[in-house]
């Protein structure tokens, strides 16, 4: 079946550390790849996403992703982390390229101080 | 330019009772989403509309759910009856058109649902 699976359900990281967050997939073919970030009762807000071209995609707030096709991954990175960036981080993937889009569970991200 | 707005933000129902969502879009926003969020799991796409038209409802559980969007503007999603899983919280999005590289869905606040 397809599926968008983010492994970690929570991670907990220091203020200034680097953060990487894992997200796989397994549609055949090369989805469109997207990253959401969800504050405590907001909506969800697109961090980045990914077509084609450049693997290394950049975003706002200072992430980043990697499209990496041998391994289904799209993986999201952050070199030093705020903590304003503790929230829910969801992984989607838009197979047809017609916004039907299939989410993660989602991964929560606490940053100690 | 103004979000995506929703109302209520939040709603407590017993089983069995009937619950009405409401959505406006991004003005000049042609596709509207409704989505379903339990808790501890990713949103799920419960309807999408082109305009006042139907895309996709191929997850709307139709014995009990319902949606609308007759001017295509505005839309309402409803739940009668209401069961205990109901409970989650319902995002609306807008986006320009549909599909293509540069189109965004923009996110609501959400409405969450407790079903007693």
């Amino acid at each position: 079946a397809q599926s968008v699976t983010q492994p970690d359900i929570h991670i907990t990281v220091s203020e200034g550390a680097s953060l990487e967050l894992r997200c796989n997939y397994s549609y055949g073919a090369t989805p469109y790849l997207f990253w959401y970030v969800q504050s405590p009762g907001q909506g969800l807000q697109l961090l980045l996403k990914y077509f084609s071209g450049d693997t290394l995609v950049q975003g706002i707030k200072g992430f980043e992703a990697e499209f990496k096709r041998s391994q289904s991954s799209f993986n999201l990175r952050k070199p030093s982390v705020h903590w304003s960036d503790a929230a829910e981080y969801f992984c989607a993937v838009d197979e047809y390229n017609n916004n039907d889009m299939r989410f993660g569970a989602g991964t929560r991200l606490t940053v100690k101080p | 330019e103004a979000g995506v707005a929703q109302s209520p933000r939040y709603k407590i129902i017993e089983k069995r009772q009937s619950v009405a969502f409401w959505c406006n879009p991004i003005s000049g926003h042609a596709t509207l989403y409704w989505y379903q969020q339990i808790l501890g799991q990713g949103p799920k796409l419960l309807i999408q509309f082109q305009n006042n038209g139907v895309v996709d409802d191929s997850q709307l559980p139709k014995d009990r759910f319902s949606a609308e969007r007759l001017k295509g503007v505005d839309s309402t999603l409803k739940i009668q009856p209401a069961k205990l899983e109901d409970s989650a919280v319902y995002l609306c999005a807008s986006s320009r058109t549909s599909g293509g590289p540069n189109n965004e869905q923009f996110f609501g606040p959400g409405t969450r649902l407790t079903v007693l």
